[in-house]
């Protein structure tokens, strides 16, 4: 069946960019998508991309697709405090997701 | 954007009995919604999606008489945990879609004790 792979685990100092990255093995994915969960608490989108594009950018979030290597990334700029979280990757049509394990994000001063 | 709404957010039960969690479409009305499960340090796993005026579809390994889902109205989907176990204590998220968007509901924490 279809699998979303990402890191575990990331750490990084206030201030600096943060890059999660997300692999995937379901190549007829219409969109990919990014998800922030903080604790006890649900998923928030936080953005997505339609897989025929290969870049998209919103603010401090900047999205890369490269289709042909299934590799899907998400870069925080400026990381702050508050973006401490869990990030998960998910793909496959809106009304069927196939979520990765999830990147705990870790931000330090 | 939309707004999903689940309740309960927190509930603990005893072994044996059921517990109806909700989840409605506040400002939209959704015909098809959808129930994840987490495991603490896991991902969401798809556990069934439920279509309005009929019956849910399930998803592979997920028992449909443990885990009843009715959807009775456009905006209104109820997961029912019957006979619940300690095994199935977890993080119950439902989502509801908009064209390319899906909005998940804040999650139900179920301990089973």
């Amino acid at each position: 069946g279809e699998d979303v792979e990402q890191s575990l685990f990331l750490s990084v100092r206030e201030g600096d960019s943060s890059v999660i990255n997300c692999t995937y093995t379901d190549s007829s994915s219409t969109y990919l998508y990014w998800y922030k969960q903080e604790p006890g608490a649900g998923l928030q989108l936080l953005t997505y991309i339609f897989s025929n594009m290969d870049m998209k950018q919103d603010q401090r979030l900047t999205v890369l697709l490269n289709k042909k290597d299934k590799h899907l990334s998400l870069r925080i700029a400026d990381t702050q405090t508050g973006d401490s979280a869990i990030y998960f990757c998910a793909t496959g049509g809106y009304n069927k997701l196939i979520f990765g394990a999830g990147t705990r994000l870790a931000v330090h001063p | 954007g939309a707004v999903v709404s689940q309740h309960p957010s927190r509930v603990i039960c005893k072994s044996g009995t059921s517990v109806k969690i909700e989840c409605r479409s506040l400002d939209f009305q959704a015909t098809t919604m959808f129930w994840y499960r987490q495991f603490p340090k896991q991902s969401l796993m798809l556990m069934a999606t439920s279509n309005e005026g009929s019956k849910a579809t399930y998803e592979q390994g997920v028992e449909k008489d443990k885990f009843l889902i009715n959807h009775a109205s456009l905006t209104l989907s109820t997961l029912t945990v019957t006979s619940a176990h300690p095994e199935d204590s977890s993080f119950y998220i439902c989502s509801a879609s908009i064209q390319t968007e899906a909005f998940f509901g804040q999650g139900t924490r179920l301990t089973v004790v």
